[in-house]
């Protein structure tokens, strides 16, 4: 399977608590985002990756969250002390800039995040 | 104002018919257009892009009409799996900033029945 992977697909946490997810993507793709959908929304942007270089952050991304990408392939979200509204789908996508369809995104399966 | 508009439906249909989306979107400078289909608990996978000369793809039409800010997703003899989240997907141009990023519709439900 050449698509984008995520991992986990579902993470439980207490609040208070840090989660770390981490995204694969697409082979070669060298931009990386990454996207946060709750029900019965399209997804919310939130950070932008260009290799390793993070150019573009939302301002949902609260001091909380932070994002690396640190060799420009894999990258990791993590939410340190969680809150019950961040409980959501976290989706990561990527794309390459050649191509017939240079800003097309692929996503992955998500990671989806509850908050007890 | 939502930057990306689309009629939640949901949209019941019958097995054959045909059905159509409208998204509008709110900046001018928008430069690139998508459909994307999502199935419940899924992630969402891009239908189509969607070109200034409108195009085709099997039972998929996609048009743009940029003098009015809206695409169109027309969708022909429907069938029982084409039913799921329809969102549409814009992205900005260099100039105006946000050219990184896809800004997206709530989405539209289909429910194609027999």
């Amino acid at each position: 399977d050449t698509g984008v992977s995520q991992d986990p697909r579902h993470k439980i946490t207490k609040r208070g608590q840090n989660v770390t997810f981490r995204c694969d993507p697409i082979s070669e793709h060298n931009r990386l985002y990454w996207y946060r959908q709750t029900l019965g929304q399209g997804p919310e942007f939130l950070t932008y990756f260009q290799n390793e270089a993070q150019l573009e952050k939302s301002r949902l991304l609260s001091d909380r969250f932070s994002a690396e990408r640190p060799k420009g392939s894999f990258s990791t979200l993590e939410i340190q002390r969680t809150e019950q509204g961040d409980s959501a789908m976290y989706l990561c996508a990527s794309s390459s800039p050649a191509g017939r369809g240079p800003h097309e995104q692929y996503f992955g399966p998500g990671t989806r995040l509850t908050v007890t | 104002r939502k930057e990306v508009e689309q009629d939640p439906g949901p949209f019941n249909v019958p097995e054959g018919a045909t059905v159509a989306f409208n998204c509008t979107y709110s900046n001018s400078a928008s430069q690139s257009f998508f459909w994307y289909r999502q199935d419940c608990r899924k992630e969402p996978k891009l239908l189509m892009s969607v070109y200034s000369s409108g195009n085709e793809d099997g039972r998929f039409t996609a048009q743009l009409n940029r003098a009015s800010q809206y695409i169109s997703l027309l969708i022909r003899d429907s069938k029982l799996s084409d039913s799921a989240t329809y969102l549409c997907a814009v992205n900005m141009s260099p100039l105006s900033g946000g050219y990184n990023k896809l800004i997206f519709g709530a989405g539209t439900r289909l429910a194609v029945h027999p």
